[in-house]
C-alpha cells in the first residue's frame, strides 16, 4: 500500500525567507508525486508534479520541489515566501495499479509579515 | 478556476436522509474522482469513474454510490446519512487518455460542504 507523510502540521516562516514543506512517501514501484494547495473554503489547486526525469520540479507561483529517491522525499520549496502563500499544503502520491491519489495529512503554512 | 464545477456548495440535512452531489468535469476530461475531506480522516479517495464505468473504489461506504452519465457529469449519492458523514466532498477530473493514467494531473472542484444535523 502507498502512503505519504507530512511530518509537520504547521510551518511558520517570515515573509521573504525561504520556505520548505516536507513530504516523505512509501510506495512499491515508481512513485508519481504531487503537491496541492488549499486556501480557506476553496478546492485544492495543483502546484506541481514529479513523474520522471529531473529531480527538481518547477511549478506554479514560484514553487519547486525536489525528488530524492534515496530518502523517499519530495519536499516543497520556495526561495522567498509571500504572505499570500499562507495556506494548507498537501503532498500526494499515485503509484502502482491505483489511479487515485493518496494524500498526506496536510501542512498549514503561515507566512508572517 | 480549475474548470470543475460542483453543486450545491453547501448542503444541510438531517440524519437518515439522502442527498445527491453533482460534479461536472473539465471539458474533455474522461475520469472523475470523488474524495471526502474530514477533520478526523483527512482527504480520502472514495471512487473513480472513467468514461461512464467504475474504475476504482476506495474507502466508500455501502450507503454511498456514484455514477457517471453519458455527458460525463457525475453524481455521488449519500443515503441513510449519519452525523459522521458531515464533511467536504470534492470531485476531481483528469483527461485519462488511457483509461486512467496515474501520471495524470487531477483538477479539483470547489467542493460541497455537507452538514448532517
Amino acid at each position: 500500500a502507498q502512503s505519504v507523510a507530512q511530518p509537520e502540521d504547521q510551518v511558520n516562516v517570515a515573509e521573504g525567507n525561504p520556505l520548505t514543506v516536507k513530504c516523505t512517501y512509501s510506495v512499491s514501484g515508481n512513485p508519481y508525486l504531487f503537491w496541492y494547495v488549499q486556501y480557506p473554503n476553496r478546492g485544492l489547486q495543483f502546484l506541481l508534479k514529479y513523474i520522471t526525469g529531473d529531480n527538481l520540479v518547477k511549478g506554479s507561483y514560484g514553487f519547486e520541489a525536489e525528488f530524492n529517491k534515496s530518502q523517499t522525499s519530495f519536499h516543497l520549496k520556495k526561495p522567498s515566501a509571500l504572505v499570500s502563500d499562507s495556506a494548507l499544503y498537501f503532498c500526494a502520491v499515485s503509484a502502482g495499479s491505483a489511479r487515485q491519489l493518496t494524500f498526506g495529512s496536510g501542512t498549514q503554512l503561515t507566512v508572517l509579515p | 478556476d480549475s474548470g470543475v464545477t460542483q453543486t450545491p456548495k453547501h448542503l444541510i440535512t438531517a440524519t437518515g436522509q439522502r442527498v445527491t452531489l453533482r460534479c461536472s468535469p473539465r471539458s474533455g476530461d474522461l475520469s472523475v474522482y470523488w474524495y471526502q475531506q474530514s477533520l478526523d480522516q483527512g482527504l480520502q479517495f472514495l471512487i473513480q469513474y472513467y468514461n461512464g464505468e467504475e474504475r476504482a473504489k476506495g474507502n466508500i461506504l455501502e450507503r454511498f454510490s456514484a455514477q457517471q452519465f453519458p455527458d460525463l457529469h457525475s453524481e455521488l449519492n449519500l443515503s441513510s446519512l449519519e452525523l459522521g458523514d458531515s464533511a467536504l466532498y470534492f470531485c476531481a477530473s483528469s483527461v485519462s487518455l488511457t483509461r486512467g493514467d496515474r501520471t495524470d494531473t487531477q483538477y479539483f472542484g470547489p467542493g460541497t460542504r455537507l452538514t448532517v444535523l
